[in-house]
């Protein structure tokens, strides 16, 4: 059950576009179609932006999607906005009911 | 409205017990699964363990095996996490979460564990 691998910070500007990466093996991230996405903002819980590696949950802009190549999934955000700045989490099935998630990434917006 | 409300948690010292409570109102609560998630202090967040919604399924994390034991009261509509021999690196906030088809859509607020002499 070894975490999964995100980057600890990513940075961009108002308007532009960040991706974040979430590595895994084929035993996770690979071999499942059920990859997850989280914003926390500090000192709350964390909210659902993306299930089943692409799909938004009403509510969720559609400045977020989601992709998986291999044994890595992609959160992107395109038209960056202030809110934006949280820490954002993946997380994957891995089978027989167990779950891991990614460390984290900081978004910061400059 | 969707909610979780976790209750329970507390200072306790090391190799202590604490039992956790989660719960819900606005849905149906035996028809999901529910896991628990904890973050440290600073931390990232991390899978503690599942149960579903009739009860008979439970897992758990590696970290808290033999340790944790996850059950639920449909009656009530509450799940509760027993926590034995509890360790330092056990403090936390926890997290009940709904799950919805494999991913976590509902989250309580949380309620902190602090393990400490």
């Amino acid at each position: 059950q070894s975490a999964l691998t995100q980057p600890r910070s990513v940075s961009g500007s108002p308007g532009q576009s960040v991706t974040f990466s979430c590595t895994g093996t084929s035993s996770d991230v690979g071999g499942y179609n059920y990859v997850s996405w989280y914003q926390q903002h500090p000192g709350k819980a964390p909210q659902l932006m993306i299930y089943d590696v692409t799909k938004r949950p009403s509510g969720v802009p559609n400045r977020f999607s989601g992709s998986k190549s291999g044994s890595t999934a992609s959160l992107t955000i395109s038209g960056l906005q202030a809110e934006d700045e949280a820490d954002y989490y993946c997380c994957s099935f891995t089978g027989t009911d167990i779950w891991v998630f990614g460390g984290g990434t900081k978004l910061t917006v400059l | 409205e969707v909610q979780l409300v976790e209750s329970g948690g507390g200072l306790v010292q090391p190799g202590g017990s604490l039992r956790l409570s989660c719960s819900d109102s606005g849905f149906t609560f035996s028809g999901y699964w529910v896991h628990w998630v904890r973050q440290s202090p600073g931390k990232g967040l991390v899978w503690v363990s599942i149960i579903s919604g009739d009860g008979t399924v439970t897992r758990y994390a590696d970290s808290v095996k033999g340790r944790f034991s996850i059950s639920r009261d449909n009656a009530k509509n509450t799940l509760y996490l027993q926590m034995n021999s509890l360790r330092v690196e056990d403090s936390a906030v926890y997290y009940c979460v709904r799950d919805a088809s494999m991913h976590m859509d509902v989250w309580g607020k949380g309620t902190t564990v602090t393990v400490s002499s």
